[in-house]
This record gives C-alpha cells, structure tokens and sequence, in this order.
C-alpha cells in the first residue's frame, strides 16, 4: 500500500492569489492524480501528473489555471492560480503503484478562497 | 461513456440497523469495481473492491458482490455502529489506454448511523 500526506491540509486564501499544495508518497509509485471534490459533491479528475513532464489534463481543466509538477516518483504538486471563490473545495492527492491495481488517496487540501 | 450511479442520499438508520447502499455502473468493458469510504474532515479510504464477475469484496463487515448480469455493486452490513457514519462512494475502473487507468466515481451517500 502507498500512504500519501498532502500540505497544507486547509487554508483561506484571498482571490486573486495562487496557492501551491504538495503531495508527498511514502513509496515509489506509478500514477499520481490530482482531484477536485466540490461542496456536496464526487470527485473530479483534474490531471494525472507525469514524471519528468507536463501533466495530461482533463476536459474543463488547463494547465494555466493548474499547473502541476512531478519531479520525482514520489512527489508531486498542484497549483491553483488566480483563485476565485469557485475553486472552494477539497483538493485530493491520489497514486497507485504496481499493477495500478488499487488507487489510494491522500487526506485533501481543504481550501476556502474569499 | 462510463458511469456510476449510487441510491440518493443521505441515508439515517439506528445503530445495530442492516444497511444497503445501491450502486449500478455503465461501463464500456470489463470494469474492476471498488467502495471507497470517507469519514468527517478525512480523505477517501479505500473499503472493498472486486475485480471480475461474482467476486465478493468485503471489509470492516462490509461486503458487495460484483453482479454482471444486473451491474450492480451494492454496499451491505448487517449491523452498522456510529463509527459508520461517513460518505461512501462507489467507483468503477477501467483502461484508459496504454498502461493507465482512470477510476469514475458515483456521487456518493452520506450515512448518519444514530445511536
């Protein structure tokens, strides 16, 4: 199994500002993902972040509003630019390893932009 | 495209009560089918999971058994506590492409279990 911390674990950020969350694995992993959870709402995934080069986006998200960076196979980060009260939400850390059998999930960023 | 649809919630029930949460996917494939759990103020745990047809998942005396013929993934318990209060959420993965795979979640249902 892989054990994901992620930093900060909340912060209230003014809009305007850019706020960067770090994703630390304890293991050497193959995927890394970031998610979106919104109020009341499922996960959404934003990118899956590419060792050593530019993250594939999803549909609806581009990479100069969330520029992400995986420098290594056990870190990752997610930055979230020019924030507006709309990216109020939990941000989720995910990896999997090995055989991608199973995706684990780190404790979210729980961020709140006034 | 793939989906996942999960009985609306929330759910309340008294402790000790039998729970079901239904789950019912789409999917285009062979989709390994998973229940993730997240309790208040935490991330999302992984609960159960099942990989082909007729497999059952089970955990914390939680079980769900993969039904093909219905696509059909129901969350069950005999006995909830109130440590079971939390949001579940079903999940399906399937190939994405080549060596990578994405997971599609349901909504999820909100379980308050009262004492």
């Amino acid at each position: 199994s892989a054990v994901i911390s992620q930093k900060p674990s909340r912060d209230i950020c003014q809009r305007g500002t850019s706020l960067t969350i770090q994703c630390q694995v304890d293991s050497q992993v193959t995927m890394m993902f970031w998610y979106r959870q919104q109020p009341g709402q499922s996960l959404t995934l934003i990118a899956t972040a590419n060792q050593g080069s530019e993250a594939t986006y999803e549909s609806g998200f581009v990479i100069d509003k969330f520029p992400i960076s995986r420098p290594n196979l056990t870190f990752s980060t997610l930055t979230v630019s020019n924030m507006s009260p709309e990216d109020s939400s939990i941000y989720l850390c995910s990896a999997t390893s090995g055989t991608q059998e199973t995706q684990y999930f780190g404790p979210g960023t729980r961020l709140l932009v006034l | 495209g793939n989906s996942v649809t999960q009985m609306e919630g929330p759910v309340t029930l008294s402790e000790e009560a039998f729970l079901t949460i239904n789950c019912t996917y789409t999917a285009t494939g062979y989709p390994s089918l998973f229940w993730y759990v997240q309790y208040p103020g935490e991330g999302l745990q992984l609960l159960l999971k099942a990989t082909k047809a007729d497999d059952k998942g089970s955990n914390k005396g939680f079980e769900a058994t993969y039904r093909k013929e219905t696509t059909s993934f129901h969350l069950e318990k005999g006995s909830v506590q109130v440590s079971d209060s939390a949001v579940y959420f079903c999940a399906l993965r399937l190939r994405k492409g080549a060596g990578s795979y994405q997971l599609t979640f349901g909504k999820g249902t909100k379980l308050s279990v009262i004492p």
